[in-house]
């Protein structure tokens, strides 16, 4: 049972495209990160949101833009992304940011860059 | 500031034990765990938030030595569901790093 969800599952784009990532959770929680999980590296956070608004960019390409319209619900938009892209993203939240507070995971969406 | 993990990757008989070790070279202010089995979502298994915690879960317990930098965790008489890859991470502020991770792998 998870309380966070993200769709779609599995996205294949073009270079060229626009798609967005969508992340919806159901715990009440505060706080929603972004990560991107490339094959055998670690989780690399990109961003957090407290409360919709953005506590932290971790150096991101401007290609990826997120979007936190209400604190249960991350999008991350994507334009003109580059096969380096591809990799599993994953949504998380916790009831609060900082390192003290448990992460709930979605299962992720595997993005595949053409 | 990435946590390092070790070993990399161990496999175990059902029944046998594990020590997975989380170094870093940061000071430590508190320590996840979390395991990921293929195809799925990180799972969180528990927090450590000061040193000498130790916690337990199941058969799976943590401790964490503020002073060395590092936490560890065992696993005690290994379980088929236990395989998958398990992380420790940590931070300060609002960021967060995740460590290296070690794959573990329980066989009949």
């Amino acid at each position: 049972e998870t309380g966070v969800t993200q769709t779609p599952r599995h996205l294949v784009m073009g270079m060229t495209n626009k798609k967005s990532l969508k992340c919806e959770q159901h715990l009440g929680h505060n706080a929603m990160y972004w990560y991107k999980q490339s094959a055998k590296k670690p989780l690399e956070l990109m961003f957090v949101y407290n409360f919709k608004e953005q506590t932290e960019n971790n150096s991101v390409p401007s290609r990826f833009s997120p979007e936190c319209p209400n604190s249960s619900h991350l999008f991350l938009h994507l334009h003109t992304l580059q096969p380096e892209d591809s990799a599993l993203y994953l949504c998380a939240s916790s009831r609060q940011p900082g390192s003290n507070q448990p992460q709930h995971f979605g299962d992720g969406t595997r993005l595949s860059i053409l | 500031q990435q946590p390092v993990q070790s070993p990399q990757a161990v496999i175990l008989r059902e029944g046998e034990d594990a020590v997975i070790n989380c170094s870093s070279s940061k000071a430590l202010y508190s320590v996840h765990w979390y395991r990921q089995k293929h195809g799925e979502a990180p799972v969180f298994l528990m927090i450590l938030l000061k040193g000498g915690e130790q916690k337990g879960h199941e058969k799976i317990s943590a401790s964490f030595n503020e002073k060395k930098q590092q936490s560890s965790l065992y696993l005690t008489a290994s379980q088929l569901s236990y395989s998958g890859t398990y992380f420790c991470g940590t931070g300060t502020g609002n960021q967060f790093y995740f460590g290296t991770g070690t794959s573990l792998t329980v066989i009949p």
